[in-house]
């Protein structure tokens, strides 16, 4: 049973700190989201590659935020420096081509930065 | 500026009932409508998808309905189960690219015994 795996599945840091999150798309998926989920907002779209390139990343504090998938296997996260507004549940969710709208969530990163 | 809207925000409902939820939409141009069930804790798990020529789509239980001239969509779920008590999330898909989707903020449901 194919899915999309996330580490860490929790995160506590202190403001300041460099956070990453990483995420393995299904195998033979070519399109990766980025998501973060809050009481207050919902999800939010955060960044989206296909084919390894970004697609676009409006949703993402870019003074703060980066993504990029080194390899097919493998999209990253970063905050840098992080800060108590960026708690949340980041998912990360994958699409095989031609189907972007059916999208496969990984079960998340809780993020709490002090 | 497109919107969705979700209510109501949370329902409690006795195992074995039925329940309807609700999600209104403001999204132009429209493509698809999902709904998504999460799990406390977990990621969403799509439920049923439908597109503007299609006005009802099963699974099991759950049986979404669509109305695309009053831009609203049900979700009935029939006969709850304790496994029910989950978020379920309305996503409305305007036809561009994945930035084209617009969120729900959910409903929380809880089954009780």
């Amino acid at each position: 049973d194919a899915r999309v795996t996330q580490t860490p599945r929790h995160k506590v840091t202190e403001m300041g700190q460099e956070v990453t999150m990483r995420c393995q798309p299904i195998l033979g998926h070519n399109t990766v989201f980025w998501y973060r989920q809050t009481m207050m907002q919902g999800l939010e779209l955060l960044a989206y590659f296909r084919n390894r390139a970004p697609l676009d990343d409006s949703g993402m504090p870019k003074d703060r935020f980066s993504a990029e998938m080194p390899d097919a296997t493998l999209a990253t996260l970063k905050i840098q420096p992080s800060e108590p507004r960026d708690s949340a549940v980041y998912f990360c969710a994958s699409a095989k081509p031609g189907s972007y709208y059916e999208q496969y969530f990984g079960p998340g990163t809780r993020l709490t930065v002090t | 500026k497109n919107q969705v809207e979700q209510s109501p925000q949370s329902l409690i409902i006795l195992e074995g009932k039925n329940c309807t939820l609700q999600c209104n939409y403001t999204v132009s141009p429209f493509s698809n409508l999902r709904w998504y069930k999460q799990d406390t804790g977990r990621g969403p798990v799509s439920l049923t998808i439908m597109t503007f020529s299609e006005n009802t789509k099963s699974n099991g239980r759950y049986t979404a309905t669509l109305d695309a001239d009053t831009k609203q969509s049900s979700l009935h779920i029939t006969a709850s189960q304790l496994s029910d008590s989950a978020s379920y999330i309305c996503v409305v898909g305007s036809g561009g690219g994945a930035d084209g989707l617009t969120f729900g903020k959910g409903t929380h449901l809880i089954i009780q015994p």
